[in-house]
């Protein structure tokens, strides 16, 4: 059971560059999001999908787009990359699509992201 | 904006002692959850208290959940090094537009002194 898996899990970009982190699940969850983390920051939520085809932003999506054409992929875009988008970056997926209130998450062992 | 918020910051304890975490939060909730986060290493779930429940166990750990207060403890009782790692609570509305999301605080670090 591979549960959330992300990939890469280091990643150096410069300034104005574009990239994809990927986040798949195994556990057929209907609900995934993203979110990153900084220091003193806690976790802000970036975007999350209730189902295939069904995205929704969350606080802080500028800069970042989503798509899930599938249940157990959830791949994060960054458009072009900015200092300010350094950060850790998490995946997590939820059993049910009413979101991850009754259910709890499981998450994926982060993406560490430096845009220089 | 952050819908829970933990105190104390940082928490520094010797092994066996008790640790206890606090967290307040601003609206009503469904639930309140508790996650541990080890250096470099993406959040695990530890606890899912319901608005309507009072006092929850799970092994070492104790959560409280006072709603007229809004606010919730964990108590991690017989301290290991192993605990040593960032503590989170998350919640998320009752209603409104943000019911499907779940807000987490910004952490306390506890460390574990052997």
């Amino acid at each position: 059971n591979a549960g959330v898996t992300q990939t890469p899990k280091f990643q150096v970009l410069k300034t104005g560059q574009s990239m994809t982190l990927q986040c798949a699940q195994d556990m057929n969850h209907e609900y995934m999001s993203w979110y990153r983390q900084d220091p003193g920051m806690g976790l802000r939520l970036i975007h999350y999908s209730v189902g295939a085809g069904i995205t929704d932003q969350g606080e802080v999506p500028n800069g970042y787009n989503v798509s899930r054409s599938t249940t157990e992929d959830f791949p994060l875009r960054l458009l072009s990359a900015a200092p300010s988008q350094t950060s850790v970056y998490f995946c997590a997926s939820s059993y049910s699509n009413r979101g991850p209130s009754n259910y709890g998450y499981t998450f994926g062992s982060g993406t560490r992201l430096t845009v220089v | 904006s952050q819908q829970g918020e933990e105190d104390p910051q940082a928490l520094s304890i010797q092994e066996g002692e008790n640790a206890t975490m606090n967290c307040s939060y601003k609206t009503s909730i469904n639930n309140l959850q508790w996650y541990r986060q080890n250096s470099g290493r993406g959040l695990v779930h530890l606890i899912l208290i319901r608005s309507n429940e009072r006092e929850k166990h799970s092994g070492r750990l104790r959560v409280t959940l006072d709603t007229s207060k809004k606010s919730s403890s964990l108590l991690i009782t017989a301290s290991r090094a192993a605990d040593t790692a960032s503590y989170f609570c998350a919640t998320g509305p009752s209603t409104g537009s943000s019911a499907r999301q779940l807000t987490f605080g910004s952490g306390t670090q506890l460390t574990v002194l052997p």
